[in-house]
């Protein structure tokens, strides 16, 4: 069974400053990761994704996640925030071939100091 | 080429009425997931169909919640009897499986429920 943590629910940054989000998942079988980004009262939006091939990802707005076998680990960042990067963000795992579900983690919730 | 639709995008009901909320998937996709939001938590994942099938249902409470794809139509998640604590937000999302697929959901805005 597929599974995702995201290690801390809330997470402050400062307005330029580097964007951490981790995420860490358990899979039986090479997995399929994605992040997604969820703005107030909105649905989610597709940040980035990683299926196969290179390990660094690039996504919208700025952010990348490397996934890294290893270590089991995709975690999400941004060089410098800006204030519309807040929200919450969530990871999630599937296997495609299965019923494409996505697992997704319990989010966080990142805020953006001026 | 419109994204997936849901409606209402707020539905109030008293405890015991009944709500149903509707979802049109992205044109030419098949595939069609709920999912439920608690406040503070994460997404749960609850159903997933294809037209006119039930293909994962093991995230949807045994009593009082049904879901629906017809083959025409929107797909439909039926929660009848309310209580409080289904009192959240709902997500559809919908994909596409082919060979070009890589296991992405579109989502919806949202129907979110409030039981009095």
């Amino acid at each position: 069974a597929q599974s995702v943590t995201q290690l801390g629910s809330h997470v402050s940054v400062s307005e330029g400053a580097l964007v951490l989000l981790r995420c860490n998942y358990s899979s039986s079988v090479p997995p399929y990761l994605f992040w997604y980004v969820q703005y107030p009262n909105q649905g989610l939006q597709l940040l980035l994704k990683y299926t196969t091939g290179a390990t660094l990802v690039k996504g919208i707005n700025g952010f990348e996640a490397e996934f890294k076998k290893s270590e089991t680990s995709f975690h999400l960042t941004k060089p410098s925030a800006h204030m519309s990067d807040a929200a919450e963000y969530f990871c999630a795992v599937s296997v495609l071939g299965a019923t494409n579900k996505l697992i997704f983690g319990t989010g966080t919730l990142l805020a953006v100091q001026p | 080429n419109a994204g997936v639709m849901q409606n209402p995008r707020h539905l109030v009901r008293r405890r015991g009425q009944e709500a149903r909320l509707r979802c049109s998937p992205m044109k030419g996709h098949s595939h069609v997931y709920w999912y439920r939001q608690l406040p503070e938590e994460g997404l749960k994942f609850m159903v997933y169909l294809q037209k006119e099938n039930i293909i994962d249902e093991s995230g949807m409470p045994k009593e009082r919640f049904s879901a629906e794809f017809p083959k025409e139509g929107p797909s439909i998640l039926r929660i009848q009897q309310v209580v409080r604590g289904d009192s959240a937000a709902y997500f559809c999302a919908s994909s596409q499986t082919d060979r070009g697929a890589t296991g992405e959901l579109f989502f919806g805005e949202g129907s979110r429920l409030t039981v009095l």
